[in-house]
């Protein structure tokens, strides 16, 4: 089954201590992006990578570090957690065509982060 | 810049109802559009999309959503909905190039009452 896990689903985590959310996508993308969703917001992009060792900021980067040492994989790692990260995560990965993303993301299930 | 509008943070109605939620966006160029839908506890899902040529697209589950240029908008619309229709709605546009970039916007949650 197509897929993208995302891990820890549910996170409670205390200010300044790192944390990593994983994503593992199966459908051989190229494209993956992280998101956060805030009531009212949207979602805002926080990082994005168009490739392996390919990766950009997204309009929401701080605070934020992502990698991408293999494609199947898109980590964002948060060094040192703050209250305003507090939010509900998503990844999300596409196929590219012509060398840019299709805008059909297919999204993981989301990791709600609370940070005290 | 590109932005999305969604006026209508939440749209409850009764069940086989009809419906529309709205959606106006602004860019100077071209652009692509969609409309993705988020049920209780799950990630977003893509629902129709208009690329080009025809102006009204349609999804599988009877929803529909037409490219109206002039007026910037890609308002979705559905003649009869179901209770498990529920679910919040994002409107989103791109404008194409390098990135593609997807811009969200902020939902609609769709409430069906029995």
């Amino acid at each position: 089954e197509a897929q993208v896990t995302q891990n820890p689903r549910y996170l409670i985590t205390v200010t300044g201590k790192k944390l990593t959310v994983t994503c593992s996508q199966n459908m051989n993308h190229e494209y993956m992006s992280w998101y956060r969703q805030d009531p009212g917001l949207g979602l805002r992009q926080i990082y994005y990578s168009m490739n392996v060792e390919v990766t950009d900021k997204g309009d929401v980067p701080e605070g934020y570090k992502v990698s991408r040492k293999e494609k199947r994989n898109f980590p964002l790692i948060l060094e040192s957690p703050s209250p305003n990260q507090t939010s509900l995560y998503f990844c999300a990965s596409s196929l590219l065509w012509q060398g840019a993303p299709t805008g059909e993301l297919f999204f993981g299930e989301g990791s709600r982060l609370t940070v005290l | 810049a590109q932005s999305v509008t969604q006026l209508d943070s939440q749209v409850p109605v009764f069940e086989e109802a009809p419906v529309e939620l709205r959606c106006n966006y602004s860019s100077s160029v071209s652009v692509y559009l969609f409309w993705y839908v988020q049920y209780p506890n799950q990630g977003l899902q893509l629902l129709l999309k208009y690329l080009s040529g025809s102006t009204l697209v349609e999804s599988i589950n009877g929803f529909e959503a037409e490219f109206n240029k002039s007026q910037t908008s890609f308002h979705l619309r559905k003649p009869s909905v179901h209770i498990s229709d529920t679910a919040e709605y994002f409107c989103a546009v791109s404008e194409g190039g390098a990135t593609n970039k997807l811009i969200f916007g902020t939902g609609t949650l769709l409430a069906v009452q029995p």
